[in-house]
């Protein structure tokens, strides 16, 4: 039982160039996230996926994109990456429900120069 | 205001101490409530959920207070392994939202 699982967990991109961070959950979980962890500016939500099928956007959206591919996989792509979007992100998932608890996955260190 | 606020610290506090932390939230209609804790370099994880009557778990006490939209961690005969950072976060609807945290240093 892995839990949920990002790749890769270092990248370095250049100005321009894009990729996509995956994410994988192993739990059944219906709602999976998206947020992005800067020093000082705490954990920022990019985008969510309350069930499969469904994606809407958080507090940051612009400059990504997201694919909700099955109940387990929510991927984020980044169309061009810039300078900015240099951060750790960090995939999450949870069982729909007024308690539920949030699983993390280890994060994403990405560096944009 | 920010949906939820938290004192960012650093709370510098001797071994055995008891250290509290409070974090604000501004939306009401807020239906649940949690405390991570995150080591540095490391993903957040779930210290506890935290319910309307206040729970405990070992030497850790959460509090909710919907009145003045609050919640609280008390953290008692602290160790220097309680030493992280520490996130309260609130369920609103399908997200949610995190403070950016309180660091907390427990000094020898």
């Amino acid at each position: 039982n892995a839990g949920v699982t990002q790749t890769p967990k270092f990248q370095v991109l250049k100005t321009g160039q894009s990729m996509t961070l995956q994410c994988a959950q192993d739990m059944n979980h219906n709602s999976m996230y998206w947020y992005r962890q800067d020093p000082g500016m705490g954990l920022r939500l990019i985008y969510y996926s309350a069930s499969e099928g469904t994606t809407d956007k958080g507090e940051v959206p612009n400059g990504y994109n997201v694919s909700r591919l099955n109940k387990r996989e929510f991927s984020l792509r980044l169309e061009s990456a810039a300078p900015s979007q240099t951060s750790v992100y960090f995939c999450a998932s949870s069982e729909a429900g007024s308690l539920d608890t949030q699983y993390f996955g280890p994060g994403t260190r990405l560096t944009v120069l | 205001r920010k949906e939820v606020e938290q004192d960012p610290g650093p709370f510098n506090v001797p071994e055995g101490a008891t250290v509290a932390f409070n974090c604000t939230y501004s939306n009401s209609a807020s239906q649940s409530f949690f405390w991570y804790r995150q080591d540095c370099r490391k993903e957040p994880k779930l210290l506890m959920s935290v319910y309307s009557s206040g729970n405990e778990d070992g030497r850790f006490t959460a509090q909710l207070n919907r009145a003045s939209q609050y919640i609280s961690l008390l953290i008692r005969d602290s160790k220097l392994s309680d030493s992280a950072t520490y996130l309260c976060a609130v369920r609103l609807d399908d997200k949610i939202i995190f403070g950016k945290g309180t660091r907390l240093h427990i000094l020898p």
